[in-house]
């Protein structure tokens, strides 16, 4: 199946301080789907980004996909203790996403105040 | 409330036990999904189902087996044949034309 690789594994920051992680994929990815895992929580649906080149933003959260569908990357500007967590990302099978998604081993976010 | 429940929260094991971990939805979803977790992995996949009475294996199934009698429940059981089973457990659920996994809050097995 596909799979797709995460980095950084680790980031730690300082409050105040932007944070992005990335997504790579040696194949075209149909879909890219970002999640977030606070400590000792399950893993949250943040979005979705199915098209070449879109950008989504969530207040301080820009998700981008790259044109070749390859990669993608989320950005959180001006990081806050409530950021603390793994994101994951993580993409749909060729059964059209009900066969399961495959994950990244995910970003953990560390914020220093 | 809708949502996924999965219970119980907390489990231990001994060695040569099977376990079954509970997985409930009301979300009138009809996939289902197992996943695993372990500090540095990543969520893996050991199954999944698109439809009651149906399931098909994931990247990680050896050791573990599944049923889907009712849409709203897929229980898991992890055998005696499960080398190292002490994990953090995820059900999800999704509709089948989307792709968007929904999680419960996971059940954390330790063998002793």
């Amino acid at each position: 199946g596909q799979q797709v690789m995460q980095i950084p594994q680790y980031q730690h920051v300082q409050e105040g301080e932007d944070f992005t992680t990335y997504c790579n994929s040696s194949t075209t990815l149909s879909n890219i789907q970002w999640y977030k895992q606070r400590p000792g929580g399950h893993p949250v649906f943040l979005i979705q980004l199915v098209k070449s080149g879109e950008v989504k933003k969530q207040k301080r959260l820009t998700f981008q996909f790259g044109e070749a569908k390859k990669n993608s990357s989320l950005h959180i500007t001006a990081t806050q203790t409530t950021d603390v967590g793994t994101y994951f990302c993580a993409t749909g099978g060729s059964g059209g996403g009900a066969d399961g998604l495959t994950f990244g081993k995910g970003t953990h976010l560390i914020i220093q105040p | 409330d809708g949502g996924i429940t999965q219970s119980p929260k907390y489990l231990f094991r001994k060695e040569g036990q099977n376990v079954t971990l509970s997985c409930e939805q009301n979300l009138n979803h009809d996939a289902m999904y197992w996943y695993r977790q372990d500090p540095g992995q990543g969520l893996r996949l050991i199954y999944y189902s698109q439809i009651v009475n149906d399931f098909q294996k994931g990247d990680i199934a050896e050791g573990y087996s599944v049923s889907r009698e009712k849409k709203e429940s897929f229980p898991l059981t992890v055998t005696s044949a499960q080398k190292n089973p002490t994990a953090f457990y995820l059900c999800a659920s999704s509709v089948v034309s989307g792709n968007t996994i929904y999680f419960g809050e996971g059940s954390w097995l330790t063998v002793v």
